[in-house]
């Protein structure tokens, strides 16, 4: 699976859009692109996942550059629940078996939403 | 609602002695995972079972084992030979096939006493 580079802190005001960046310059054709977050003490929580498209959901919106190098995580309106350390994730799916079994989660960024 | 339930929260173990973390969902998932935590690192992965009486070791399986009876449950043994146990546990299920995420449960902290 190709690695994935992110900051390792960031804030953002409480209401204010959060944007989180993620690099991920060696990313294959067939790998998507996930974002979990992880409150302390608490098991990662899925949040969006995408190939090429952008997507959004009723959490946040995922921006993917035309090139795949590089996306774009936009919590649109952050609350002081949303600090937490944010995943960036690619992998492989290629259906059963395969090498899609796992999850490889590196640092991530820890996002901090001020009042 | 449906979830990934894991039991207990909180665990204590003495040296030498097996215990059982318990993984449980009801999102009628084929695929089961279990991950190990360590403070300020990412997960690791023990062992994942993507259907039921078949399970494979991943990149951590040693002084762990783990059953698949049934589709909505997968224990994980920490046995006497794991010789640093003291860790976050995350079991976590998904869908096969495709692009499908992998859901969580809320974890089980183990500790030696």
């Amino acid at each position: 699976d190709a690695k994935t580079t992110q900051p390792p802190s960031m804030d953002c005001a409480e209401g204010r859009a959060a944007n989180l960046p993620c690099n991920h310059s060696t990313i294959s054709g067939n790998e998507y692109v996930y974002w979990y977050r992880q409150i302390h003490s608490q098991g990662p929580q899925y949040i969006i996942h995408g190939l090429k498209n952008n997507e959004t959901n009723e959490m946040a919106s995922l921006i993917i550059t035309e090139d795949r190098k590089s996306s774009t995580l936009i919590l649109p309106h952050a609350t002081l629940r949303d600090t937490a350390v944010y995943y960036c994730i690619v992998r492989v799916s290629e259906g059963d078996g395969g090498s899609n079994y796992k999850l490889t989660f590196g640092k991530g960024t820890l996002l901090t939403v001020n009042p | 609602d449906g979830g990934i339930t894991q039991s207990p929260k909180y665990l204590f173990r003495k040296e030498g002695q097996n215990v059982t973390l318990s993984c449980e969902q009801n999102l009628n998932h084929d695929a089961m995972y279990w991950y190990r935590q360590d403070p300020g690192q990412g997960l690791r992965l023990i062992y994942y079972s993507q259907i039921v009486n078949d399970f494979q070791k991943g990149d951590i399986a040693e002084g762990y084992s783990v059953s698949r009876e049934k589709k909505e449950s997968f224990p994980l043994t920490v046995t006497s030979a794991q010789k640093n146990p003291t860790a976050f546990y995350l079991c976590a299920s998904s869908r096969r096939r495709g692009s499908q995420p992998q859901h969580f449960g809320d974890g089980t902290r183990l500790s030696i006493l």
